[in-house]
């Protein structure tokens, strides 16, 4: 699976929105978008995932780039259960395979 | 709502045993996966499995094997338990091979003295 990268760390005030980037230069046209968060002291949660178009759902918005290199997950409002780690995730669905490649996210620290 | 359990949420073992840990989840899912998860290194992938009795190696499955004779169970097996396995165990499932998210247990953080 492709790679991505993505800033080690973010800050956000509470109640303001939070733009998380992910740079997935090699990423391919069979290449899902996909992001996790991991909540302290838990196993990580899906958020969202897109292939070409915004999505959005009750947690968050995915916004993808014209040309699919990068994307941005949004959290409209931020709030304090929000601070984790925030993965960003590229899965090829033409291998067939499920599983799922985790680098070290992006931790957002939420302020009070 | 999915639900994927680990037996333990702790566990403290000593070098040489030999060490199970179980993870079942209860939505009849054909996908199970087993990560570790280290300070710095994120999430690694050590074994999954797509259908019962079948297993794939992941990116680190050395000092590992696995187990799954029923379809909602799936066990890492560690044989002979070395320091350098003290970790945080992750368990997921999902469904089918689709763009199917991944359901996560609480996780296990074994210590190996």
């Amino acid at each position: 699976d492709a790679k991505t990268t993505q800033p080690n760390s973010m800050e956000s005030n509470e109640e303001e929105p939070v733009h998380l980037p992910c740079n997935h230069s090699t990423i391919s046209g069979t290449d899902y978008i996909h992001w996790y968060r991991q909540l302290p002291s838990q196993g990580p949660e899906y958020v969202i995932h897109g292939l070409t178009s915004n999505v959005n759902n009750r947690m968050a918005s995915l916004a993808i780039a014209e040309d699919r290199k990068s994307s941005t997950l949004i959290l409209h409002r931020a709030t304090l259960r929000d601070a984790a780690v925030y993965y960003c995730i590229l899965r090829d669905v033409s291998t067939g395979a499920n599983n799922l490649f985790f680098g070290t996210g992006t931790r957002l620290t939420v302020i009070p | 709502d999915v639900k994927v359990t680990q037996s333990s949420r702790y566990l403290v073992k000593r070098t040489g045993e030999k060490v199970f840990l179980e993870c079942v989840q209860d939505m009849d899912h054909e996908n199970m996966f087993w990560y570790r998860q280290d300070p710095g290194l994120g999430l690694r992938l050590i074994y999954f499995s797509y259908d019962v009795k079948m297993k794939e190696k992941g990116d680190i499955p050395e000092g590992y094997s696995v187990s799954r004779e029923k379809k909602e169970r799936f066990s890492l097996i560690l044989e002979s338990a070395s320091t350098n396995q003290t970790s945080m165990y992750l368990c997921a499932s999902s469904a089918g091979t689709g763009v199917y998210e991944q359901y996560f247990g609480p996780g296990t953080r074994l210590t190996v003295t």
